[in-house]
């Protein structure tokens, strides 16, 4: 069964460091998030991106964060100037246009990326 | 999205089934019910969603009542793989983001 990855599984890094975090979505899909779950709360939303430009983000989403589909198979997530309050995981996901570009109905999320600031 | 309302925590017996409630009482008219679940500290599984049909696909059962204010996600047989957060989520489609509550912590027990 297709799936989204990650890389790194976990990523550790000094506050007021750029931090890049990678995805590979699954490949017939268009739809691309990025959420996160700080340690003991929910997963929060992100942003969605859709025809190589922002369809949604939310408050979190500063202008700290930025989003880029650099070619045709990943899907990253810049953080420019890490703050402790950035650690967290880090999840993509991805969905289809139920074309013939998969189930739209479902978003595929990827296992998480460890971000620990120090 | 419409509110969700879901029991913080439930035990289940391994091998019995499972039954989750979720009150969705202001859900409109063009909102599905997706279920998700979050294994611990695995990336949120979806699960199933419905709209006002009970559905059935190879991990679960959902159950929407008539009037579509509540309904219930059902495992049949529970295994402990299946302990985990369980999200029930009001949506009108599948490309919007999706809004996790707290969810209900299930924990099957051997």
């Amino acid at each position: 069964e297709p799936e989204v990855t990650q890389t790194p599984s976990h990523q550790v890094t000094q506050m007021g460091q750029e931090v890049i975090l990678r995805c590979v979505p699954i490949s017939n899909h268009l739809y691309f998030y990025w959420y996160r779950q700080i340690l003991g709360q929910k997963v929060e939303f992100l942003v969605s991106f859709y025809n190589n430009e922002i369809s949604e983000k939310s408050e979190i989403f500063d202008d700290q964060f930025s989003v880029e589909r650099p070619d045709g198979s990943n899907f990253t997530l810049k953080i420019r100037s890490t703050k402790l309050e950035d650690s967290a995981m880090y999840f993509c996901a991805s969905s289809g246009t139920g074309l013939a570009g998969g189930n739209p109905y479902e978003q595929y999320f990827g296992p998480g990326t460890r971000l620990t600031v120090t | 999205d419409a509110k969700t309302t879901q029991p913080p925590s439930m035990d289940c017996a391994e091998g019995r089934a499972a039954n989750l409630p979720c009150n969705h009482s202001t859900i409109s008219g063009n909102e599905y019910v997706y279920w998700y679940r979050q294994i611990h500290s695995q990336g949120p599984q979806y699960i199933i969603h419905g709209l006002k049909n009970n559905e059935t696909n190879e991990m679960a059962s959902l159950i929407i009542t008539e009037d579509r204010k509540s309904s219930t996600l059902i495992l049949p047989h529970a295994t402990l793989r299946d302990t985990a957060v369980y999200y029930c989520i009001a949506r009108s489609g599948g490309y919007q983001k999706v809004t996790f509550g707290i969810g209900t912590k299930l924990q099957v027990i051997p």
